[in-house]
Formats: C-alpha cells, structure tokens, sequence
C-alpha cells in the first residue's frame, strides 16, 4: 500500500531558529507519486504549502523548502528560520495520480509551536 | 471565489440516525475528493469524482457510507445509522484536473 511518516507529532523552537519536519514515504502503486506539504495555521483550513512533481526537485514557498529524495524516499520540509507566525499543523502528502489530479494520502502531522 | 462550501460546519445526531454532508465546489472544478479527520485516523482519504463520475472509493467503509455528485456543483457524504466512531471531521476538497486540491472547512459530525 500506500504510506506516509512523520515521526514527531509536535515540535517545538525558538523564534529565529531553524527547523527541519521529517517525511518519509512508501508507495507500492506508483513509481513516481508526487509530494506535497500542507499546513492548517490555528483558526485555518487545510491549504497547500508547496508540492514537487519530479524526483530530485525542491519546492518552496513561504521561506520553507522541501526536496524530493527518491533514493531514500524522503520529504522533509525545513526553514532557515522561523517565525511565530509559522506556528500551524503541517502534514506531508503523497498523490497518487490516477490520470489526472490524486488522492493524497497523509502523514499523521506535525504541531509546530514556535515559541518567541 | 467563495472557495470549497461544506454545509453543515457541525451536525449532532443520535446513534442510528442518518447524517447528510454537502460539498459545493469550487465552480469549474472536475475533481471532488472527501476526506476523514479522526484523532486516531488521521486524515483519511474516503472517495473522489471527476467530472462527476465516481473514480476511487477505496477509503469508503464498506457499510452505511455513500458518496454521490449528481450535477457538478455539489456532492454529498451520506452516512446512514451513524454510530459513535464515526464522530470526525470530514473535509470536502476540489480541483481542477491537474491541479492542486482546495480543501473546505470540513463538516464535524458528533454522534451520540
């Protein structure tokens, strides 16, 4: 089947830090899924943060990067430094295309509380 | 653009009874997609359309649950004898064909 993990439920750092939300994926119905990282900030709905589409390309958007790593199957999202205002739940996604736009499969999520 | 519409925000109902949840799209989008959030779960995928047609519905329960689009504006999750774990959050999401999936603001059904 079709999975996605991310170890730490909640994280915690100092504004101005750096930080790193490890993914890992494992898929069986696609060789190339495409990645995503979502974000719902407190009050919020669920929106797109950034997506990759092609193995060994990084995706950024807000001052967060995350890159695409077939061989390890990996999608970690990372931030030089954050802000109070980056305090949200992340949660990385897998899509599994199906000739047109995926179902995505989630990860467990992430609280990020950033502390000032 | 209003975004992804799901109506009701929150719906309580008794053991047993039957719970409607609609999803109106975002208008010339092809895709709906519905989604269950539970704290146990996760965030689960539950069934899609595209241009109204049921794609995958993989993610449905086998039993009591039903998804339908019957005109490209709206879609709608029925769950019929609702029972207590199926208390969650059900998110309705839409997109273009290739596009990135909008996500509503979900729908919290409580049973008691």
């Amino acid at each position: 089947g079709d999975s996605v993990t991310q170890t730490e439920g909640q994280v915690t750092v100092s504004e101005s830090k750096s930080l790193i939300i490890n993914c890992t994926y494992s898929t069986t119905s696609i060789a190339y899924p495409n990645l995503f990282w979502y974000v719902r900030y407190p009050g919020e709905g669920l929106q797109l943060l950034l997506k990759v589409i092609t193995a060994g390309q990084k995706g950024s958007s807000r001052g967060f990067e995350a890159t695409y790593n077939k061989e390890t199957t990996s999608f970690h999202l990372q931030k030089a430094s954050v802000q109070e205002s980056d305090s949200a739940v992340y949660y990385c996604a897998l899509g599994v295309n199906q000739g047109g736009s995926a179902k995505l499969i989630f990860g467990e999520g992430t609280k990020l509380t950033v502390s000032s | 653009n209003a975004g992804v519409i799901q109506t009701p925000r929150h719906k309580v109902t008794g053991k047993g009874q039957e719970a409607t949840l609609w999803c109106e799209p975002i208008s010339g989008h092809s895709a709906v997609f519905w989604y269950r959030q539970t704290i146990v779960q996760g965030l689960e995928f539950l069934t899609y359309f595209r241009n109204q047609a049921p794609i995958d519905d993989s993610g449905m329960p086998k039993e009591r649950f039903s998804a339908q689009m019957p005109n490209q504006s709206h879609s709608t999750l029925k769950i019929q004898s609702t029972q207590p774990q199926d208390s969650a959050v059900y998110l309705c999401a839409s997109s273009s064909y290739w596009g990135e999936q909008y996500f509503g603001p979900g729908t919290r059904l409580t049973v008691l």
